[in-house]
């Protein structure tokens, strides 16, 4: 079974701009949670989509936001690019929500805001 | 919300020797804890997890304890070799309060440093 893919892997862009990033779940999976990754601050989490729902939210600004495909596929889109959004955004899928299953990281898109 | 705190930021081990590295959760009805291992330039990857009906799970050189009562959890290495050098996270999950979905909250995690 193939893991959790996420597209691109890099990415460089400038402050201002907007950004869309992609991830496909575990083949079966329906939930889709997305985290920023910084130095020293850990894994910050951004958002769960479940059925093409937005189910929970992290504490980021609303120049964040995402959505869920039908076939649970998930973007994440970053307007008014900062220099403070460069960072390792992750997703991670799981069978369902509302109970707690293993979750399934991708390898992550590296953005670089310049 | 829930709150995971996790220390310490950096620990630096000799080969052979142990680690230890704690956390400790706000919510009381947290009721699952994974461990997560994270390679340099890699993703996270679960190593070991608890429920919180159980005090200690062992998996080979890797242990894991909890103590409900003091909301704190730690995860225990022993005789570590190179290969254990990463990043640790500890997480909590919530369930389903009503007020508020499920999730994983993740501590700041741990860079384990193994010197030969």
């Amino acid at each position: 079974k193939a893991g959790v893919t996420q597209t691109p892997r890099y990415l460089i862009k400038t402050r201002g701009q907007q950004v869309t990033l992609s991830c496909s779940p575990i083949s079966g999976h329906r939930s889709v949670s997305w985290y920023q990754q910084t130095p020293g601050q850990g894994l910050q989490f951004l958002f769960e989509y479940f059925s093409e729902t937005q189910r929970n939210k992290g504490n980021f600004p609303g120049r964040f936001s995402g959505r869920q495909f039908s076939n649970s596929r998930s973007e994440m889109n970053v307007s008014t690019l900062e220099l403070g959004d460069s960072a390792l955004y992750l997703c991670a899928s799981r069978i369902l929500a509302g109970s707690y299953n293993e979750q399934f990281f991708g390898p992550g898109t590296r953005l670089t805001v310049l | 919300g829930e709150n995971v705190e996790q220390h310490p930021s950096t620990l630096s081990v000799q080969e052979g020797d142990s680690a230890v590295i704690k956390c400790t959760y706000s919510d009381s009805a947290s009721n699952y804890f994974p461990w997560y291992k994270q390679e340099l330039g890699k993703r996270p990857q679960l190593i070991i997890d608890i429920r919180s009906n159980v005090g200690e799970k062992k998996d080979q050189r890797i242990a894991v304890t909890l103590n409900k009562t003091a909301k704190h959890f730690s995860l225990h290495i022993t005789e570590t070799q190179p290969e254990d050098s990463a990043v640790y996270f500890c997480a909590a999950f919530s369930p389903f309060s009503g007020g508020g979905a499920d999730g994983l909250t993740f501590g700041k995690g741990t860079h384990l440093i193994i010197q030969p």
